[in-house]
């Protein structure tokens, strides 16, 4: 098993569908996010999970609803979205402690088109 | 302001050279650590090489070096021996913050292109 699976790989939908994007990590890690990548921008940081609870949320549109039921699935549900969220949505887990780098495990991405 | 830089959005370098891929940073921690991630054309991001703010010694893995210069506040990374896999987009990173409060800042990324 590769170390954080995100599923779909790939996924088209139109401005009032609702979807859901899937990542899952078999590290043992205690934090999971979300990023969001666009063309010529650096990562955006979207959300974080410590020991399934929100730690940080950047200001994303209420249209972006993340869920994490466990230390190791995340979650994120869109619903409503606009075309400009077209984007690669990266699914990261991290170890959180001192005795750790901290570096972030990243998944292969979910290339989402909005239409 | 940006907090990581990377200057260069390209870079081309000949098979088996060796080259370099800036990137500056800016924090007012006492303690951070830097990244430089690998991102092939298939999306996933792969983690290449650490440096903590404490380290004295500039870091290594295998043919990844990163030419930390700390009063400079920059991160290079040094590939040497550059084969055909290398192409790629390369993020330098940086961690800041506690251990329950981390938070990863990205640059804009270089492409990366070698050339047979």
């Amino acid at each position: 098993e590769t170390g954080v699976t995100q599923t779909p790989r790939h996924l088209v939908m139109g401005m009032t569908n609702k979807k859901s994007l899937k990542c899952e990590q078999h590290l043992g890690h205690n934090a999971m996010y979300w990023y969001k990548q666009s063309a010529k921008k650096p990562l955006e940081l979207m959300f974080v999970y410590s020991l399934e609870e929100r730690v940080e949320n950047n200001s994303v549109p209420s249209r972006f609803s993340p869920e994490c039921p466990n230390s190791s699935h995340l979650f994120l549900h869109l619903h409503t979205l606009q075309p400009e969220d077209s984007a690669l949505y990266l699914c990261a887990s991290s170890q959180r402690d001192r005795a750790n780098t901290g570096e972030l495990f990243f998944g292969e991405g979910s290339r989402l088109t909005v239409l | 302001a940006q907090k990581i830089t990377q200057t260069q959005p390209g870079m081309f370098v000949q098979e088996k050279e060796a080259v370099t891929l800036d990137c500056t940073y800016d924090t007012s921690d006492q303690s951070y650590g830097l990244f430089w991630y690998k991102q092939p054309s298939s999306g996933e991001m792969i983690f290449l090489i650490y440096q903590g703010s404490y380290d004295e010694q500039n870091a290594t893995e295998g043919r990844y070096s990163l030419n930390f210069q700390k009063a400079r506040k920059s991160a290079n990374l040094v590939i040497s021996a550059s084969q055909l896999g290398d192409s790629a987009m390369y993020f330098c990173a940086m961690r800041e913050g506690t251990s329950g409060t981390y938070k990863y800042i990205f640059g804009t990324g270089t492409r990366l292109k070698v050339l047979a």
